[in-house]
């Protein structure tokens, strides 16, 4: 069955500071592989996906993403945190729109 | 662009109650997604329309929640006899087409349902 993972519930980083976000995966065949951002009272926007190709994406507001295979993970990545990175972030895998599976989330908060 | 219209954004009832929820995807987008987003957790499907038509439920609690979209355009999720557990936001999304992963979906900012 496919699920996803997300160890870590709640991160607290510096401004400034560099982040990484874990995620973990389970599925039966090539995935397709999502990261999301909720900030409060908003809805989900879409940072980046990976299909195929190459496994380090690129996404908006400075995020990237490398898909490793051979650990079943999808990590976010950003080098430098703002204070208005503050939200929570959801990874998400599946292989059509209502096949999709999310993570529990990961809340960020940003120290000044 | 206008975004995934949502209302009411909070509704407070008591178990045993109905509620209902409105939704207006971004004008132009066939397909419609209701998810529901319990605390802690990350949302899940309910129920997917392409126009009008229902194109997966299977996650849908039938004996108590139903959706339409009848002129493919806006849609109502409702609940009744609402639940203690169906406490939630539930989330709108939209799409431009058909249930290829290549159409993003765009969310709207949730209804905050508490039920007491």
């Amino acid at each position: 069955a496919q699920s996803v993972t997300q160890p870590d519930i709640h991160i607290t980083v510096s401004e400034g500071a560099s982040l990484e976000l874990r995620c973990n995966y389970s599925y039966g065949a090539t995935p397709y592989l999502f990261w999301y951002v909720q900030s409060p009272g908003q809805g989900l926007q879409l940072l980046l996906k990976y299909f195929s190709g190459d496994t380090l994406v690129q996404g908006i507001k400075g995020f990237e993403a490398e898909f490793k295979r051979s650990q079943s993970s999808f990590n976010l990545r950003k080098p430098s945190v703002h204070w208005s990175d503050a939200a929570e972030y959801f990874c998400a895998v599946g292989r059509d729109n209502n096949d999709m599976r999310f993570g529990a989330g990961t809340r960020l908060t940003v120290k000044p | 662009e206008a975004g995934v219209a949502q209302s009411p954004r909070y509704k407070i009832i008591e178990k045993r109650q109905s509620v209902a929820f409105w939704c207006n995807p971004i004008s132009g987008h066939a397909t419609l997604y209701w998810y529901q987003q319990i605390l802690g957790q990350g949302p899940k499907l309910l129920i997917q329309f392409q126009n009008n038509g229902v194109v997966d439920d299977s996650q849908l609690p039938k004996d108590r929640f139903s959706a339409e979209r009848l002129k493919g355009v806006d849609s109502t999720l409702k609940i009744q006899p609402a639940k203690l557990e169906d406490s939630a936001v539930y989330l709108c999304a939209s799409s431009s087409s058909g249930t290829d992963l290549y159409n993003e979906q765009f969310f709207g900012p949730g209804t905050r349902l508490t039920v007491l």
